[in-house]
């Protein structure tokens, strides 16, 4: 069965400074991994994958994220925090014996940039 | 740029009726999905729907959950006998593959009295 798990349920950081939110996961195939980021009472939204190739990606509203297949990591990474990133952030993989229709869902890790 | 919607955007209902949410995808995707969120927690998968059939489903899918495309556009969700447990966020997401990434709808929030 695949999984994720995000160890910190927030994260508050200061404006202007780097953030990283953690992801970690398991499968037993190949992964594809996901960001999604939740502001209150709207849906998910996409910002970034990694499916393969380089293990940098970059996504959406200067967010990226670092694939480390030796740490089964994918923490997503910023490197100057705006109040506005205040949100809920979802990491996510497809994959595995999972099959690959089927996405799971970290429990969230709740972001807070202090102005 | 192309969304997926969702209606109605809240639903109130009493338990043990049936209740069915809609869903338009965005029109050139191939896969379909229903998610939900209880209260601001996880986001949990219920189901996943390609070429008119399922094609994957969670435990939480059991008999009184049924999904449809009933016509070239709409994707819709039915909850035959609704549980004041039913009561979330249901997430529809379309994806124009199944390994890539799933864009989300805003979300029918379900509220079972």
């Amino acid at each position: 069965a695949q999984s994720v798990a995000q160890p910190e349920d927030q994260v508050n950081v200061a404006e202007g400074n780097p953030l990283t939110v953690k992801c970690t996961y398991s499968v037993s195939g190949n992964p594809y991994l996901f960001w999604y980021v939740q502001y209150p009472n709207r849906g998910l939204q996409f910002l970034l994958k990694y499916i393969t190739g380089d293990n940098l990606v970059k996504g959406s509203y200067g967010f990226e994220a670092e694939f480390n297949k030796s740490q089964t990591s994918f923490h997503l990474k910023k490197p100057s925090a705006l109040v506005s990133d205040s949100a809920l952030y979802f990491c996510a993989v497809n994959g595995g014996s999972g099959g690959y229709q089927k996405v799971t869902f970290g429990t969230g890790t709740k972001l807070q940039v202090i102005p | 740029e192309p969304e997926v919607t969702q209606t109605p955007s809240h639903q109130v209902t009493q338990m043990g009726q049936e209740v069915i949410l809609r869903c338009v995808p965005i029109s050139n995707h191939l896969y379909f999905y229903w998610y939900r969120q209880i209260l601001g927690q996880k986001v949990e998968f219920l189901v996943s729907f390609y070429n008119n059939e399922i094609s994957e489903k969670s435990e939480i899918f059991d008999d009184q959950f049924s999904v449809e495309r009933p016509d070239g556009s709409n994707f819709t969700l039915k909850i035959r006998s609704t549980k004041l447990e039913d009561s979330a966020m249901y997430f529809c997401a379309s994806g124009p593959l199944g390994v890539t990434e799933a864009f989300f709808g805003q979300g029918t929030r379900l509220t079972v009295v």
